[in-house]
């Protein structure tokens, strides 16, 4: 069963201007939910999870399990932010990942 | 020491050849991970290590053989790869669940190419 959909494969955005890459989830209970990028020719890293609440690099991401969604947003986008964006889910009570299929992000100038 | 490191970084093997992965972790992670990745493709779970034992399999071919010596490496011996088995394979560790923090690191991955 599919449990993390990241509908775009390919998001192109102009310096400057607001991002929001898509995230939506299956999955009963509490997962837990976290974003990562890979960077071109770079190891894949976290870059943030939903129980911190945190924004790194100008990302936040904001769970809403009415709309089981965990979208990336950030509201202006850089050139070096350009990578691949991975939504992944861990399911309560065991140590799996599920990623989502990724979302190529490219910053034009 | 926040790194996970694999070796080697790439690797040509013919299908009736035997070689190893390795990974080596010293976070004290006691979750460590195998995961397959093709070109522009998420990783996908291969194995689960959990205290050293094995937790999670994916259904994955025995072509695939996983070892975990100690709670600081990760091996992924291959025997009779096919050319499909052609990937990025990537091990991650990370606190056992209900031990903070239970993020996940990645190493920088083994290029694998079967001939």
């Amino acid at each position: 069963a599919q449990r993390v959909t990241q509908p775009e494969k390919l998001l192109s955005v102009f310096k400057g201007a607001p991002v929001e890459l898509k995230c939506n989830y299956s999955y009963s209970g509490s997962p837990e939910l976290f974003w990562y990028v890979q960077y071109s020719r770079q190891r894949l890293q976290l870059l943030l999870r939903h129980i911190s609440r945190e924004s790194i690099k100008g990302f936040t991401a904001d769970l809403n399990k009415g709309e089981t969604s965990f979208h990336l947003k950030k509201p202006f986008a850089q050139e070096e932010d350009s990578a691949m964006y991975y939504c992944a889910l861990r399911g309560y009570n065991f140590n799996k990942f599920y990623f989502g299929s990724g979302t190529k992000l490219n910053v034009k100038p | 020491d926040t790194e996970v490191t694999q070796t080697p970084k790439h690797l040509v093997m013919g299908m009736t050849n035997k070689k190893s992965l390795k990974c080596e972790q010293h976070m004290g992670h006691r979750a460590m991970y195998w995961y397959k990745q093709k070109a522009k493709k998420p990783p996908e779970l291969m194995f689960v290590y959990s205290y050293e034992k094995l937790s999670i399999n994916e259904s994955v071919p025995s072509r695939f053989s996983p070892e975990c010596p100690n709670s600081s490496l990760l091996n992924l011996h291959l025997h009779a790869l096919q050319p499909e088995d052609s990937a990025l394979y990537l091990c991650a560790s990370s606190q056992v669940m209900g031990q903070s923090p239970d993020t996940q690191y990645f190493g920088p991955g083994t290029r694998l190419t079967v001939l």
